[in-house]
């Protein structure tokens, strides 16, 4: 099993361009979650998912959409990269019964 | 939405001596409580968690406490090794997970 992946595990974008940062999972889980990561801050929740067709927003989804299309796939959207916006990005998932949380490598992202 | 609070941000010890992070939540519904360690360019790693029904929980040299009276749960590391020197990071979960903001935990040999 690959657990939990991540692409790309680096990027540099320049302000207003696009991306998606990619996660997948191997693990059935229902629950999935992208977190970024600042120095000095912590994990902040952006959005997630408790199933396939249904997304929530976290603490800080301004800037960011997503979709959950299949239980695998959990696509991070920037529409307009901002500098703002510069981070490590983790993604997440929790089983069925809840309990531990595997993250994904991360993808660090610059935005110019 | 749950609002988790760490204390301290950093933590130096002597190898051999006991480290403790505390940490307090604002959501008494939050049922579940996991503490992290991260290592430098790594991904966060489970190394203890904690369920709403049970105050204590230990494993070899750490320990967790909780407190759902005062919301508020504390990591106790003994023994502390060089290789414990890393961030750790305590959560708080209802229906969603929310971290509070680490704490850089350096051992001196």
């Amino acid at each position: 099993n690959a657990g939990v992946t991540q692409t790309p595990k680096f990027q540099v974008l320049k302000t207003g361009q696009s991306m998606t940062l990619q996660c997948a999972q191997d693990m059935n889980h229902e629950y999935m979650s992208w977190y970024r990561q600042d120095p000095g801050m912590g994990l902040r929740l952006i959005h997630y998912s408790v199933g396939a067709g249904i997304t929530d927003q976290g603490e800080v989804p301004n800037g960011y959409n997503v979709s959950r299309s299949t239980t695998e796939d959990f696509p991070l959207r920037l529409l307009s990269a901002a500098p703002s916006q510069t981070s490590v990005y983790f993604c997440a998932t929790i089983g069925r019964w809840g309990g531990e949380q595997y993250f994904g490598p991360g993808t660090r992202l610059t935005v110019t | 939405g749950e609002n988790v609070e760490q204390h301290p941000s950093t933590l130096s010890v002597q190898e051999g001596d006991s480290a403790v992070i505390k940490c307090t939540y604002s959501d008494s519904a939050s049922n579940y409580f996991p503490w992290y360690k991260q290592e430098l360019g790594k991904r966060p790693q489970l190394i203890i968690d904690i369920r709403s029904n049970v105050g204590e929980k230990k494993d070899q040299r750490i320990a967790v406490t909780l407190n759902k009276t005062a919301k508020h749960f504390s990591l106790h590391i003994t023994e502390t090794q060089p290789e414990d020197s890393a961030v750790y990071f305590c959560a708080a979960n209802n229906n969603d997970m929310r971290f509070g903001a680490g704490t850089r935990l350096t051992v001196k040999p």
